[in-house]
């Protein structure tokens, strides 16, 4: 049972433009949502968090939105630059519990 | 500050042998929790220790254990090694208070022959 889905394996967009990632969720117990980006061979390093008491939280390029009704979380990345070529992950946790789910990937590759 | 430290970073070992992976989480972090990524598989959790007691497990068999020490290190054990068992292995750590980031370090590549 997949509680947290990213139904778009790859992603391509220009350059400069946005890039607009979508996360699922079908666990309503979930209460904090984060974006991971990851390289190959590499661990995971940090973007942007959200928490279930929130819709929105920007941080610089990067603004993650939560729709709690929908169970649907977005990642945007204004303007999109070639280093951020990379497989993004949405992960989620449970309330008290460090014990994230993560989300299949997304490839984004940013052309020039 | 310096970020999550894991040792080794690359592995091989053969079917029925035995592994254990070493992760020194952020100074000040006391929980620190183990993932494992497959192709198939994706990201998966495995097990979370805080305060040297395991606090949550994942759904991996018994051959996968593991504990933390005083320190707040963590180390991690596979025993009987199987063909399957070939991933990226990953530790994260927090302070371990709700709503906190998970801090991932660079992982440990196994290889099983």
């Amino acid at each position: 049972d997949q509680q947290v889905k990213q139904n778009s394996p790859s992603l391509s967009v220009q350059e400069g433009r946005i890039s607009i990632l979508n996360c699922d969720y079908t666990n309503s117990m979930f209460d904090y949502f984060l974006w991971y980006k990851k390289y190959p061979a590499e661990g995971p390093t940090f973007l942007i968090s959200i928490s279930s008491i929130k819709d929105k939280n920007e941080d610089g390029r990067f603004t993650v939105f939560l729709n709690k009704s929908a169970k649907h979380l977005s990642l945007h990345i204004v303007p999109s630059q070639p280093g951020d070529s990379a497989v993004y992950f949405c992960a989620a946790n449970f309330p008290g519990a460090q014990k994230l789910v993560f989300g299949q990937g997304t490839r984004l590759t940013i052309n020039p | 500050k310096a970020g999550v430290t894991q040792t080794p970073r690359y592995l091989i070992k053969t079917r029925g042998q035995q592994v254990t992976l070493s992760c020194s989480p952020i100074s000040g972090h006391r929980s620190v929790s183990w993932y494992q990524q497959t192709p198939g598989q994706g990201l998966q959790f495995l097990f979370e220790y805080f305060s040297e007691t395991q606090r949550n497990k994942g759904n991996f068999p018994g051959r996968f254990s593991g504990r933390q020490f005083s320190n707040s290190r963590s180390e991690m054990n596979v025993s009987t090694l199987e063909l399957g068992d070939s991933a990226l292995y990953l530790c994260a750590s927090t302070r371990g208070t709700e709503g906190e980031t998970q801090y991932f370090g660079p992982g440990t590549r196994l290889l099983v022959l």
